[in-house]
């Protein structure tokens, strides 16, 4: 079975500062990868995707992440954090063999100080 | 344009009182999803439906049961509550052949 990790529970970054959130996952192919983002009281919001092809993608909101399938990852970068970054980012892939069931990482909780 | 609404957003139970989860959306998506929310658990599938007339069990499906009413309404149910149901749930929906799922604002529930 397929999973995800998020070795990140809890960031906090300076304004202004550049961040990393690293994402790791288990499945024996290379899945579709994605971020999400969950603000206060919110539903989760799309910030990026994977599919195939160029390795880095770009995102709404400025972010970027970059697969790497030798080390199994998909990290998403910010290279300047806005106070309005702070949130929890997910994580999640989709198996392309067929099916439609997602599998999200635990979740890392931004906190962004002023 | 709404998206994938979600009614209600707050609902407080007692243990073994029953409340069914609505959701709706109007993208003509044909596939919906339910998910529970548990801190340091990310999110996890309860059912979904790929199309409208069918419901799958997902990762967490006991204690709940789900109705596809029609190709918009996808409605969770909770037939006795539990303490161990208290969680922030969501629903999401996405077209046939697209690998993206559009969520909801979440439903949050208490059981007490």
């Amino acid at each position: 079975a397929q999973s995800v990790t998020q070795p990140d529970i809890h960031i906090t970054v300076s304004e202004g500062a550049s961040l990393e959130l690293r994402c790791n996952y288990s499945y024996g192919a290379t899945p579709y990868l994605f971020w999400y983002v969950q603000s206060p009281g919110q539903g989760l919001q799309l910030l990026l995707k994977y599919f195939s092809g160029d390795t880095l993608v770009q995102g709404i909101k400025g972010f970027e992440a970059e697969f790497k399938r030798s080390q199994s990852s998909f990290n998403l970068r910010k290279p300047s954090v806005h106070w309005s970054d702070a949130a929890e980012y997910f994580c999640a892939i989709l198996p392309t063999g067929g099916g439609n069931k997602l599998t999200f990482g635990t979740g890392t909780q931004l906190k962004v100080e002023l | 344009n709404a998206g994938v609404t979600q009614t209600p957003k707050f609902q407080v139970l007692k243990t073994g009182q029953s409340m069914t989860l609505q959701c709706a959306q109007d993208m003509n998506h044909n596939s919906m999803y339910w998910y529970r929310q548990d801190p340091g658990m990310g999110l996890r599938l309860i059912y979904y439906s790929a199309s409208e007339g069918t419901t799958d069990k997902g990762e967490v499906p006991n204690g709940y049961n789900v109705s596809r009413l029609n190709k918009r309404e996808f409605s969770l149910r909770l037939e006795s509550a539990a303490p161990s149901q208290t969680s922030v749930y969501f629903c999401a929906s996405s077209e046939t052949g697209s690998n993206i799922q559009y969520f909801g604002a979440g439903t949050r529930l208490s059981v007490l």
